[in-house]
């Protein structure tokens, strides 16, 4: 398994700035993810975090508003750019231990929660 | 559309009450994953079915997934307090470590 902190664990921020969490797992790991919960909603994917290049965004996230940097194996940030209320969300990063499992078990940390004003 | 849709999306019970969330699905699947969030905390993976018709249990929770791999259902037997949280069926995204999550069911069970 993996221990996976964040930080920060919650934050109340104002409209037009901007929030970089930060992710640290206690091994190195190859798959690194960022997924967003909405309130009272369920997971979505943000992007995959590549060490040593550019993340891999999903449909509907661009890099402008979700810069992600992965300089290591064991951590990771996301910037909430630009940060409107409807980035009220919880932030959650993952990792796959196995690195290319196929439906391999994924860790989650705590999660971010983020409030825009 | 969702890839995964959960049925239902809330439940609330009382203690010792047995209950079945479902995870359906018109695609075909060769894994899928039932993971458990709690208030505050990070998804935790409780089971990975991986062969049509199979049946896991954990304890008081039966997972099974369907024949032909396109749904799947968590029962829980006597619930307790402790169950309560937001359960979450998983799948990867074809030939990818990319997890794709249903919709969620929130249950609260009451002592």
């Amino acid at each position: 398994s993996a221990v996976i902190s964040q930080k920060p664990s919650r934050d109340i921020c104002q409209r037009g700035t901007s929030l970089t969490i930060q992710c640290q797992v206690d091994s190195q790991v190859t798959m690194m993810f960022w997924y967003r919960q909405q309130p009272g909603q369920s997971l979505t994917l943000i992007a995959t975090a590549n060490q040593g290049s550019e993340a891999t965004y999903e449909s509907g996230f661009v890099i402008d508003k979700f810069p992600i940097s992965r300089p290591n194996l064991t951590f990771s940030t996301l910037t909430v750019s630009n940060m409107s209320p409807e980035d009220s969300s919880i932030y959650l990063c993952s990792v796959g231990l196995l690195g290319g499992g196929y439906g391999e078990t994924q860790y989650f940390g705590p999660g971010t929660r983020l409030l825009v004003l | 559309t969702q890839l995964l849709e959960q049925s239902p999306q809330f439940l609330s019970i009382q203690e010792g009450e047995n209950l079945t969330v479902y995870c359906n699905s018109s695609s075909v699947f060769s894994s899928l994953q039932w993971y458990r969030q709690e208030p505050g905390e990070g998804p935790v993976l409780l089971v990975t079915v991986v062969t049509g018709g199979e049946v896991k249990k954990l304890k008081r929770l039966t997972f099974q997934f369907g024949d032909a791999r396109k749904d799947s259902s968590l029962h829980i037997t006597a619930a307790q307090p402790g169950d309560t949280g937001l359960y979450l069926c998983a799948v990867a995204s074809y030939n990818t470590d990319k997890l794709i999550f249903g919709t969620g069911t929130r249950l609260q069970v009451f002592p």
